[in-house]
């Protein structure tokens, strides 16, 4: 079965440092844009960025450019989203989602199941 | 960055009503438009990629249409299974933009 599964739901304190990951199978992994996207609680969604595993090249959105780090460990079929320091706006479902071909620029195709991220002192 | 502009941000109809929802590009993104799926508590599920292809699976009661930067997205008949939140995504250029979301509710 063709699908992406994400890590599970994290509590931190603000400056904390976070990674939380998306594991591909069913597919060949290097070969597809992955990306991830922002849900704030009760707000819509907000593209932040993908990488191409195959040669780890990230695209971010201005937005969170600087913010987040993407990465990808094709060896594994993981994609991950890094934080060094988390702020309390850091709060939200993130989920990450694979482009149906090797195009840059494309839809989302299939999602994962989101992960919620919860800073608060 | 491209901006979309989708309509109305929530909506009430009744069971079997013909529902529409428009979003509109800050300029020509060809047919480069998909639409999304949000159930409550759901990820986004994909439904309508290149402005009217129809993803498998996906009922034949959702349609789009549209091109260059008008878009319609269509429920024929509105069944309660559709409760959700509905959203457009621009893909024509990196950063890719979404709607603001429409709110679909039953009366």
């Amino acid at each position: 079965e063709v699908q992406l599964v994400q890590s599970g739901a994290e509590v931190k304190k603000p400056g904390e440092s976070l990674r939380i990951s998306c594991k591909g199978s069913g597919y060949s992994f290097s070969n597809h844009w992955i990306g991830w996207v922002r849900q704030m609680p009760g707000k819509g969604l907000e593209w932040m960025g993908i990488i191409f595993p195959g040669d780890s090249d990230p695209r971010y959105s201005p937005s969170f450019q600087g913010q987040v780090t993407i990465s990808a460990d094709k060896s594994i079929g993981t994609a991950y989203l890094h934080w060094r320091s988390l702020k309390a706006s850091d709060t939200a479902m993130y989920y990450c989602a694979r482009h149906r071909s090797g195009a840059t620029n494309e839809y989302f195709h299939l999602w994962g199941q989101g992960t919620l991220v919860t800073v608060s002192s | 960055d491209i901006q979309m502009t989708q309509s109305p941000s929530s909506l009430s109809a009744s069971v079997g009503d013909r529902v529409t929802i428009t979003c509109q590009a800050s300029q020509d993104i060809g047919n480069y438009l998909s639409w999304y799926q949000q159930e409550p508590g759901k990820a986004p599920k994909l439904l309508i990629y290149g402005a009217s292809n129809l993803e498998t699976g996906v009922p034949s009661r959702f349609s789009g249409s549209g091109s260059g930067t008008d878009f319609t997205f269509t429920i024929s008949s509105l069944q309660p299974e559709d409760i959700a939140t509905y959203y457009c995504q621009n893909y024509d250029n990196l950063p890719p933009s979404f709607g603001q979301g429409t709110k679909l509710e039953i009366k």
